[in-house]
């Protein structure tokens, strides 16, 4: 069955420290998001790609990093400049829009703590 | 930058009422979709709207589109308890075809 796959499902980080979250999708898919959600706070972006090799800035990046040298692989690196970065983190793909937007399909989540 | 305003932020309801949810904005949208987290779980899917005055239904669930193409909601007959989550509204954020997402309705239902 085709769809997306984030991995871990969990993460702690320690102070200082990077971590990096992946996400795969087998969708065939052009467009690949980042999504940060927080209690009561929705999903807000983070980073997106519409094509391999290139992406975008969502509305809170700082701190974040990402890559997109394979059209089925977008992982997000949390970095130590990101001071509160406990949350869940969402991947999602979609089909690249051609007049309007496209439905967005998620992952099951990373869950990411600090220790 | 747009955003989408959804209302309200909780509604708990006793099986068997109906329940409505509202995303607004101060621009046009070209589109608007929904989308449905159960708790625990990751945003599926429901629907998109394009047209003025569209007006979609999926069993016990009628999604409206405003005339004006500034709000929408989303509507439920006789909820179940299967109904319970987090009902997200999310408009178009521009050319490069990402979402701005409300912050979502949480529906709890009382068997």
């Amino acid at each position: 069955d085709g769809g997306i796959t984030q991995s871990p499902k969990y993460l702690f980080r320690k102070e200082g420290q990077n971590v990096t979250l992946s996400c795969e999708q087998n969708l065939n898919h052009d467009a690949m998001y980042w999504y940060r959600q927080d209690p009561g706070q929705g999903l807000r972006l983070i980073y997106y790609s519409q094509i391999v090799n290139d992406f975008q800035k969502g509305d809170i990046a700082e701190g974040y990093s990402v890559s997109r040298e394979k059209k089925e692989s977008f992982p997000l690196t949390v970095t130590s400049a990101q001071k509160n970065p406990t949350a869940f983190y969402l991947c999602a793909s979609s089909r690249m829009r051609v007049v309007s937007n496209q439905p967005q399909h998620f992952g099951d989540g990373t869950r990411l703590s600090i220790l | 930058g747009q955003q989408v305003m959804q209302i309200p932020q909780y509604q708990h309801v006793q099986e068997g009422e109906d329940f409505t949810t509202y995303c607004n904005s101060s621009t046009t949208l070209s589109n608007i979709q929904w989308y449905k987290q159960r708790p625990g779980g990751h945003p599926v899917f429901l629907i998109q709207l394009v047209k003025s005055g569209e007006v979609k239904k999926q069993k016990r669930l009628t999604f409206q589109f405003g005339e004006a193409k500034k709000n929408s909601s989303l509507h439920i007959t006789a909820t179940q308890t299967t109904d319970v989550g987090t009902y997200f509204c999310a408009a178009d954020g521009g050319s490069q075809g990402n979402l701005i997402f409300g912050k979502g309705t949480k529906l709890s239902v009382k068997p």
